[in-house]
């Protein structure tokens, strides 16, 4: 079975600072998809990056990047110029290339300090 | 606003009884998924529905059933509800079948089981 492990329940970082969330997982399958959420207190799920296991290269969008190193299961996420808006929970997910049944970390919680 | 609509947003209820989620996807989104945010379980990928018919299953329990409908909202219905069943329902829509492709959440639906 796939298992998302985030080991950080919270975080917080200063504005415009850097911040980086960790995620490992666990499979046996070599293509997968990997993706960062975000939940704001709003409580609307917000995709904010997805990997493609086959691709080497790291993904990034805007001040959002993830180092994903696959012999490692691990695949972080780097905010940079953390913003306000940023405050929210954070999921890592993992669905295998042909199941749709995504699995979920349990999240971190990333607070943003003025 | 993700374009997915979920009704309605609040839900409160006693243990034994059935109620009726509503989901209406993004314009031309033909795949609809199910997902519960619990405190105990996080969340979890539920059911899938394609175009009308039944594309992938996660732990949904057997008390639960969804459908399509040819104008392509979905419905999750819930029997027999249980105390432990208090929790945040999604919805989310992509424009294929594959897990992998970009969901897009509704707000969710609070189901309060008293």
């Amino acid at each position: 079975a796939q298992t998302v492990t985030q080991s950080q329940p919270e975080m917080s970082v200063q504005e415009a600072e850097t911040v980086t969330l960790s995620c490992t997982y666990d499979t046996s399958e070599s293509n997968y998809y990997l993706f960062w959420y975000k939940q704001p207190p709003s409580r609307q799920m917000i995709l904010v990056i997805r990997q493609e296991a086959y691709k080497q290269q790291n993904a990034t969008e805007n001040r959002f990047s993830v180092n994903f190193q696959k012999a490692a299961k691990s695949f972080s996420l780097k905010i940079s110029d953390s913003q306000l808006g940023d405050t929210a929970m954070y999921f890592c997910a993992f669905t295998k290339y042909n199941n749709n049944d995504m699995r979920f970390g349990a999240g971190t919680r990333l607070t943003v300090k003025p | 606003d993700s374009g997915v609509t979920q009704t309605p947003k609040h839900l409160i209820t006693a243990t034994g009884q059935r109620v009726t989620l509503r989901c209406s996807p993004r314009s031309g989104d033909l795949s609809v998924y199910w997902y519960q945010q619990s405190l105990d379980q996080g969340l979890q990928f539920l059911i899938q529905y394609y175009n009308g018919e039944e594309r992938a299953k996660g732990n949904i329990l057997e008390r639960f059933s969804a459908q399509q409908f040819p104008d392509l909202h979905s419905e999750l219905n819930l029997s027999s509800l249980e105390l432990g069943d208090s929790a945040l329902y999604f919805c989310a829509s992509s424009v294929g079948d594959q897990g992998h492709n970009e969901q897009f959440f509704g707000p969710g639906t609070r189901l309060t089981v008293l």
